[in-house]
């Protein structure tokens, strides 16, 4: 079946270091995708989104890169801090639909 | 602004009462979305609705559980005769207009003993 899911389950970075997370696509037809971050006991909080008719997208310190030829999004987190240390995940939507397809996420430890 | 706001926070039931959950959306967004999550997993979907009407419930098992969002007031997600396995985390999300960015509530734990 058509899935949204990351490549690995635990990411750990030292602070200061850059962070990327990785994940694939199933859907060809999803042309919108977004990240977003979830502290322990919260909601997912949104960080960014892209587009199918884009490859990049920067915002304040993060960038989503999208290659829609193997089906696979990225999440690169400049300068990562203590305070990036989360769940992870990234979520599509298919052309046409409504609802978000999440992945099972990433969980990023920053070290101090 | 204030954001998508969800209550109760932590809701613990017993087997089969019923459980409501709770939800406004940001202001000025008439769309709105609830989603599961179960401990370590990534968020399922479960409906969708507009005011007074419903969307898509392709997620929405489907007996015991029903959604609405009535013209005035939040939307309410019910759970009639919880049972244990409806143990989970509910989140609900609202968006300005559909296909747009969803921004998601602080969530209801609910526990069923």
């Amino acid at each position: 079946g058509e899935s949204v899911g990351l490549h690995l389950p635990t990411l750990s970075v030292q602070e200061g270091d850059n962070s990327i997370i990785n994940c694939a696509y199933s859907n060809s037809a999803s042309d919108y995708f977004i990240w977003y971050k979830q502290e322990s006991g919260k909601g997912p909080q949104f960080i960014i989104d892209i587009r199918s008719n884009m490859d990049k997208r920067q915002g304040q310190r993060v960038t989503v890169l999208l290659n829609k030829t193997v089906k696979h999004l990225s999440l690169q987190i400049a300068a990562t801090q203590p305070g990036d240390s989360a769940v992870y995940f990234c979520a599509e939507n298919g052309a046409g639909d409504y609802k978000l397809s999440f992945g099972a996420g990433t969980t990023v430890t920053v070290r101090a | 602004n204030a954001g998508v706001m969800q209550n109760p926070r932590h809701l613990v039931r017993r087997r089969g009462q019923e459980a409501r959950l709770r939800c406004s959306p940001m202001k000025g967004h008439s769309h709105v979305y609830w989603y599961r999550q179960l401990p370590e997993e990534g968020l399922k979907f479960m409906v969708y609705l507009q005011k007074e009407n419903i969307i898509d419930e392709s997620g929405m098992p489907k007996e015991r559980f029903s959604a609405e969002f009535p013209k005035e007031g939040p939307s309410i997600l019910r759970i009639q005769q919880v049972v244990r396995g409806d143990s989970a985390a509910y989140f609900c999300a609202s968006s300005e207009k559909g296909r747009e960015t969803q921004y998601f509530g602080p969530g209801t734990r609910l526990l069923v003993l």
